[in-house]
């Protein structure tokens, strides 16, 4: 079936350095992408959304990058902090903002 | 922002009995409300789709009978594991769906024993 994943499971980033997690996605009928930050015991918490019919957008030291040639996504949070340890999701929206569908997720330890 | 409350945050039953789980959306109405589950080091898995005032669309794997779901008003979905068992125990997440994007309650931590 349709799914959405990860190419790294862990990554260790050096504090105040620019971190970049990726995403692979198999449905080219989504609405739109989600990414999402997890911390542990907690509920995920929006980070930042693109619409398929976009390529780009920033947000606040994060941007998101949606390549729907090659199916990819990703997400840049510059200068990393501690407090952005974490695991991220990308997810996608179908079904009319219907079902978000998650990927497996990234770990991201940030070096102090 | 939207606030979307999940109660209780940690659970402990005994084999065999039910528990239910709360999910309330504080400060705006949801007619649909989704609920995960997730276990250690791994990702969400959607479980079933809650439509307030109709039956409630879940996932296939996902047994109905034992997972009841009840979206009786514009605020509130519930949970339910009936009969649980430990395979049962995992972190159960809602989350509602708004005008735009998708808020997530805090999850609720289930452990049988």
């Amino acid at each position: 079936g349709e799914s959405v994943g990860l190419h790294l499971p862990t990554l260790s980033v050096q504090e105040g350095d620019n971190s970049i997690i990726n995403c692979a996605y198999s449905n080219s009928a989504s609405d739109y992408f989600i990414w999402y930050k997890q911390e542990s015991g907690k509920g995920p918490q929006f980070i930042i959304d693109i619409r398929s019919n976009m390529d780009k957008r920033q947000g606040q030291r994060v941007t998101v990058l949606l390549n729907k040639t090659v199916k990819h996504l990703s997400l840049q949070i510059a200068a990393t902090q501690p407090g952005d340890s974490a695991v991220y999701f990308c997810a996608e929206v179908t079904g009319g903002y219907q079902k978000v569908t998650f990927g497996t997720g990234t770990k991201l330890q940030v070096i102090p | 922002g939207a606030v979307v409350s999940q109660h209780p945050s940690r659970v402990i039953c005994k084999s065999g009995t039910s528990v239910k789980i709360e999910c309330r959306s504080l400060d705006f109405q949801a007619t649909t409300m989704f609920w995960y589950r997730q276990f250690p080091k791994q990702s969400l898995m959607l479980m079933a789709t809650s439509n307030e005032g109709s039956k409630a669309t879940y996932e296939q794997g996902v047994e109905k009978d034992k997972f009841l779901i009840n979206h009786a008003s514009l605020t509130l979905s519930t949970l339910t594991v009936t009969s649980a068992h430990p395979e049962d125990s995992s972190f159960y997440i809602c989350s509602a769906r708004q005008a735009v994007g998708y808020t997530f309650g805090s999850g609720t931590r289930l452990t049988v024993v």
